[in-house]
């Protein structure tokens, strides 16, 4: 059974420019979240997905957007990229009725 | 508002001596408690959790942990460290109310010695 799975796993991007992370969740859920974890820090709640809508988010402005897809996969888009942007993101996926989240390996993302 | 303490920046044990990493948080309601461990470079591996019931809770690797509601506490506790267990440990509150939230400490990273 394969676990949540994120793509790609590094990334360096440079100011102003625009970014799409990927993530599969494990099999059989149908919610996922997005987490921010900057270097030293917990992770941050961005948003979460569930039946393709934003059901919830965290204290990010609107340059952090995302999408649900049918197969409950989802991306984080970060659009005008700022060096404070630079961070691991993780997307975790979960049962809806069950408090429970699996986490996959992240994305390191690199603005310059 | 909701948040999630733990004290110990840095910890370091000998292999073999026992741990416990702290935990405080802050929540109006019952919260849901999680001990996640991160090895280096990678994503959050879930060592225990507490919903409800039997305050002692047993994980993964040995892990245990203790919720105490007088002093909104969930400490991770191992009685005899490995040097496998060096990696960082969050501490993390989910939300009741239908969505699974979680809210996250800074991290206490441990460091063992041989």
């Amino acid at each position: 059974d394969a676990g949540v799975t994120q793509s790609p796993t590094h990334l360096i991007k440079t100011r102003g420019q625009q970014v799409t992370l990927r993530c599969s969740p494990k099999s059989g859920h149908d919610t996922v979240s997005w987490y921010q974890q900057a270097l030293g820090q917990g992770p941050q709640f961005i948003f979460q997905y569930y039946e393709e809508e934003e059901r919830q988010r965290g204290n990010f402005p609107d340059r952090f957007s995302g999408h649900q897809f049918p197969n409950y996969s989802s991306e984080l888009n970060v659009n005008a990229l700022l060096l404070g942007d630079s961070a691991l993101y993780l997307c975790a996926s979960s049962r809806s009725a069950v408090n429970e989240q699996f986490f996959g390996p992240g994305t390191r993302l690199t603005v310059l | 508002a909701q948040s999630v303490t733990q004290p110990d920046i840095h910890i370091t044990v000998s292999e073999g001596a026992s741990l416990e990493l702290r935990c405080n948080y802050s929540y109006g309601a019952t919260p849901y408690l999680f001990w996640y461990v991160q090895s280096p470079g990678q994503g959050l591996q879930l060592l225990l959790k507490y919903f409800s019931g039997d305050t002692l809770v047993q994980g993964i690797k040995g892990f245990e942990a203790e919720f105490k509601r007088s002093q909104s506490s969930f400490n991770l506790r191992k009685p005899s460290v490995h040097w496998s267990d060096a990696a960082e440990y969050f501490c993390a509150v989910g939300l009741s109310g239908g969505y699974n939230k979680l809210i996250f400490g800074a991290g206490t990273r441990l460091a063992v010695h041989p």
